[in-house]
């Protein structure tokens, strides 16, 4: 089991540019959540994904950020025109069923310069 | 409004001593209390985790005690070791809701010394 694969591991984008960030949930699971972690907010919910249907994205910033799910194997969070105040850590986690044990991936760290 | 509150920012405790980590909610429809582990650089690790029809979980060294009417948890870590020092995330869901997103407390970071 190899976990959930998250790449790449560090982005560093200019001021404006776009920043895709994937995820590969642990093979079987169901569900896909994103979070973002920042020292000042804490880990916080984004989006959700469950048999590649988003079920919730009451986290995710209205502009800019999108998230989809084409498939089983992988999840993708797009960031559009990047800000500073995006810098973050983003975490993707998967669940076999998006009830309980959430399963973390290692993050992908964004620097917006 | 922070719906997951965890009492302490820090702990440090000796090496073969208890720590006990407190965590309170506000959402009575919570219904499944995760406990997570981070090293630096490392994504959060499941730790150990209670649903609310239970009052205590144990596992190992790691035990939860869970108060539904108070609603509040806590994380006893038994005989702590060197190697437990981390940050604690507690983190609760509506399990049975529409969504099974996590909400987190700010995290407590352990040190233990030996």
């Amino acid at each position: 089991n190899a976990g959930v694969i998250q790449t790449p591991r560090h982005k560093v984008t200019g001021k404006g540019q776009e920043a895709t960030l994937w995820c590969e949930p642990i093979s079987g699971h169901s569900a896909v959540f994103w979070y973002r972690q920042t020292i000042v907010q804490g880990l916080e919910f984004l989006t959700y994904f469950r048999n590649q249907a988003p079920i919730d994205d009451s986290g995710m910033p209205k502009e800019r950020f999108s998230a989809q799910m084409p498939n089983q194997s992988h999840s993708t969070l797009k960031i559009q025109s990047t800000q500073p105040q995006d810098s973050a850590v983003y975490l993707c986690a998967s669940s076999l069923d998006g009830q309980y044990e959430q399963y973390f991936g290692p993050g992908t760290r964004l620097t917006v310069l | 409004q922070q719906q997951v509150r965890q009492s302490s920012q820090s702990l440090t405790v000796w090496e073969g001593e208890t720590a006990i980590l407190n965590c309170s909610y506000e959402n009575s429809a919570f219904d499944y209390f995760p406990w997570y582990q981070q090293f630096p650089g490392e994504g959060p690790a499941l730790l150990i985790a209670i649903r609310s029809v239970s009052d205590k979980k144990e596992d190992g060294r790691f035990t939860i005690f869970f108060n539904k009417r108070e609603k509040n948890l806590s994380l006893h870590i038994k005989d702590s070791q060197p190697g437990d020092s981390a940050t604690y995330f507690c983190a609760a869901s509506d399990a049975g809701g529409l969504s099974g997103k996590l909400t987190f407390g700010e995290g407590t970071q352990v040190t233990v010394i030996s």
